[in-house]
């Protein structure tokens, strides 16, 4: 079962634009984590965020969790083709088993 | 540390034949999980394991899906017989455990089954 809705699925941009992809659900989760996938390799942790509005920055990655913990929204500044990748919002809700959403697909064209 | 191993990296077979994907975990890390990640469904908890374990393999889709961890160095998923739509990458991942929370992936195994 599909839990969580991870939006856009797919993402073609220039080098240089921002962009912003979302993690929504109508659980509340007690953390959530974002991992970024490239191709013939595993999903790899970025960051994770546990309270509510907390905002954390990884150089031009800019994550938030939402106020009520339900969903959460990561922004890319001046994208590079280097964030070309999956991203997959991970979240957790008191016993620490590992789901994903399908994730959005970024191309980021030089 | 050379991180979690995975092989072989790409896997094709025959529909009937049996398949076996391999893991080795890094070393302490107490916790072992088998993905498997496909376009329609993305990435699928198969089972998991703690201190060799299986805790929880209710992600396990059918009876010729098997698993086992007989030592903390490693762990086997096997599949017979394979057919068509267990075509997948197949991702290993292993968590310190002890509130460590991050997962480190295996580079998967690429499975086709013709």
């Amino acid at each position: 079962t599909q839990l969580l809705e991870q939006s856009p699925q797919f993402l073609s941009i220039q080098e240089g634009e921002n962009l912003t992809v979302y993690c929504n659900s109508s659980s509340v989760f007690s953390s959530l984590q974002w991992y970024r996938q490239e191709p013939g390799e595993g999903p790899v942790l970025l960051v994770t965020v546990v309270t509510g509005g907390e905002v954390k920055k990884l150089k031009r990655l800019t994550f938030q969790f939402g106020d009520a913990r339900k969903d959460s929204s990561l922004h890319i500044t001046a994208a590079q083709p280097g964030d070309t990748g999956l991203y997959l919002c991970a979240p957790r809700r008191g016993s620490y088993i590992p789901t994903f959403g399908r994730g959005t697909s970024l191309i980021v064209h030089p | 540390d050379a991180g979690v191993i995975q092989s072989p990296r790409h896997e094709v077979t025959e529909m009937g034949q049996e398949v076996t994907l391999r893991c080795k975990p890094i070393s302490g890390h107490n916790s072992l999980f088998w993905y498997r990640q496909t376009m329609m469904r993305g990435l699928e908890l198969l089972i998991y394991f703690n201190n060799n374990v299986p805790i929880d393999d209710s992600g396990m889709p059918e009876d010729r899906f098997s698993a086992k961890m007989p030592n903390a160095s490693f762990s086997t998923l096997k599949i017979q017989p394979s057919e068509p739509r267990d075509s997948a990458v197949y991702f290993c991942a292993t968590d310190g455990g002890q509130g460590a929370e991050k997962l480190f992936f295996g580079s998967g195994t690429q499975l086709s089954v013709l």
